[in-house]
């Protein structure tokens, strides 16, 4: 059985700072771990996921995660977020298929001007 | 190229009712999949439909079912409804190509709202 676990339901952050956003898994296979973010009154868009290789892995809109297996985290990161960056994200995982994801709880992100 | 469309975008029950929701995938992707939102529970994987045919299927009582026809177009019905019932349905759409690399397309949800 797998579990995500995402630390900080809420990170509010003033504009032009770095932000990081925790996630820790837990999975008995190996595992493939993605983040998405949902804009209000939307549905939930990919930013990144890693399935092997580099564990710095580089998203859109200028976010990049990475993956620490001794540690079971795969935590978000930008160097400078913008107003709207204001969204909720979700760390996901998977054992091997993309479309049966296990989401950890939410960390609603709020941009501060 | 059209996104997945989910409707309807609101829906209003009372208890004991049924409900049907409607998926249209992206034009040319094979799989559907659902998902429950609230924020109690946050999200959870219901179950996904590949050439009409259920693959995969979440921890959700019987209640819960869906279909899927020849063009892909999916729906999930909730039969006898409950309070707890009440949620963000989210549908999403792949090529289902059998790998983690394919990529989920999600729908703007509908929100049921059973009283």
């Amino acid at each position: 059985a797998q579990s995500v676990t995402q630390l900080d339901s809420q990170v509010p952050v003033f504009e032009e700072a770095p932000v990081e956003l925790r996630c820790n898994y837990s999975s008995s296979v190996s595992v493939y771990l993605f983040w998405y973010v949902q804009y209000p009154n939307q549905g939930l868009q990919l930013l990144l996921k890693y399935l092997s290789g580099s564990t710095l892995v580089k998203g859109i809109n200028g976010f990049e995660a990475e993956f620490n297996k001794s540690q079971t985290s795969f935590h978000l990161r930008k160097p400078s977020v913008h107003i709207s960056d204001t969204a909720e994200y979700f760390c996901a995982v998977s054992d091997g298929s993309a479309r049966q994801l296990t989401f950890g709880s939410g960390t609603q992100l709020t941009v501060l001007p | 190229k059209a996104g997945v469309t989910q409707t309807p975008r609101y829906l209003i029950k009372t208890r004991g009712q049924q409900v049907t929701l409607s998926c249209s995938p992206i034009s040319g992707h094979r799989s559907v999949s659902w998902y429950q939102q609230t924020p109690g529970q946050g999200l959870q994987f219901l179950f996904e439909y590949f050439s009409e045919t259920q693959r995969n299927k979440g921890n959700f009582p019987g209640r819960f079912s869906g279909r899927q026809f020849s063009n892909s177009r999916s729906e999930m019905n909730v039969s006898t409804l409950e309070l707890g019932d009440s949620a963000l349905y989210l549908c999403a759409s792949s090529l289902a190509k059998q790998s983690p690399e394919e990529k989920l397309f999600f729908g703007s949800g509908t929100q049921l709202s059973v009283l």
